[in-house]
């Protein structure tokens, strides 16, 4: 069964410009998150959907973040404009149900410069 | 907010010595999970904790959930190089059950 599967797997970027990550989570995982990880830290939540619905984007910084889940199975985290501090790895993970166990994809790692 | 400390931060140990890593949450956890993450890799999911004072094993790994669901404990007895990694503790988020706050990590290098 695959896993999680996130790219681009690396991507470095001047600030300003804008990125994009895609995720494809595990088949029949109807929970889908996003997180970021600084180095050094634990993954920090940006966003979870339940389907196609958003249901907690409470962390998810709205001026230059936006993400979609068309269709309830890809996802996409769009950054626009980067900043320096937005350096970081973007985990995408999948569960399902939303209370099993999370399966995380192997990340992006944004270096904006 | 709500805050999940481990301790300690970084742990170097002899190949063969044990490794403890404590997880501190300053709220009541309905359950806790453990994640250990590879230099360079994801998090990859360990063990789920649900009742006071659980305490489960797998192999080398020992795992046990406070009586007050606030505090757990990772042990690994006689590490391997193949142990290294972060090991991180996560627990239900305030913003609802489905959401995992991760601890701070503790980086485990064993020295062969």
């Amino acid at each position: 069964e695959a896993g999680v599967v996130q790219s681009p797997r690396y991507k470095i970027i001047e600030k300003k410009q804008p990125v994009a990550f895609w995720c494809n989570p595990i088949s029949g995982h109807n929970t889908l998150y996003w997180y970021r990880q600084n180095l050094g830290q634990g993954p920090e939540l940006l966003i979870r959907y339940e389907n196609e619905e958003a249901v907690d984007d409470s962390q998810l910084p709205k001026d230059r973040f936006s993400a979609e889940r068309l269709k309830g199975v890809d996802s996409t985290l769009k950054i626009q404009p980067a900043e320096l501090g937005d350096s970081a790895v973007y985990l995408c993970a999948s569960s399902f149900g939303g209370r099993n166990t999370i399966y995380f994809g192997e990340g992006s790692w944004l270096t904006v410069v | 907010g709500q805050q999940v400390m481990q301790i300690p931060q970084y742990q170097h140990v002899q190949e063969g010595e044990d490794f403890t890593t404590y997880c501190n949450s300053s709220t009541t956890l309905s359950n806790i999970q453990w994640y250990k993450q590879r230099p360079g890799g994801h998090p990859v999911f360990l063990i789920q904790l649900v009742k006071s004072g659980e305490v489960k094993k797998q192999k080398r790994l020992t795992f046990q959930f406070g009586e007050a669901k606030k505090n757990s404990s990772l042990h690994i007895t006689a590490t391997q190089t193949t142990d290294v990694g972060t090991y991180f503790c996560a627990g239900p988020g305030q913003t609802g059950a489905n959401n995992l706050f991760f601890g701070t990590g503790t980086r485990l290098t064993v020295i062969p």
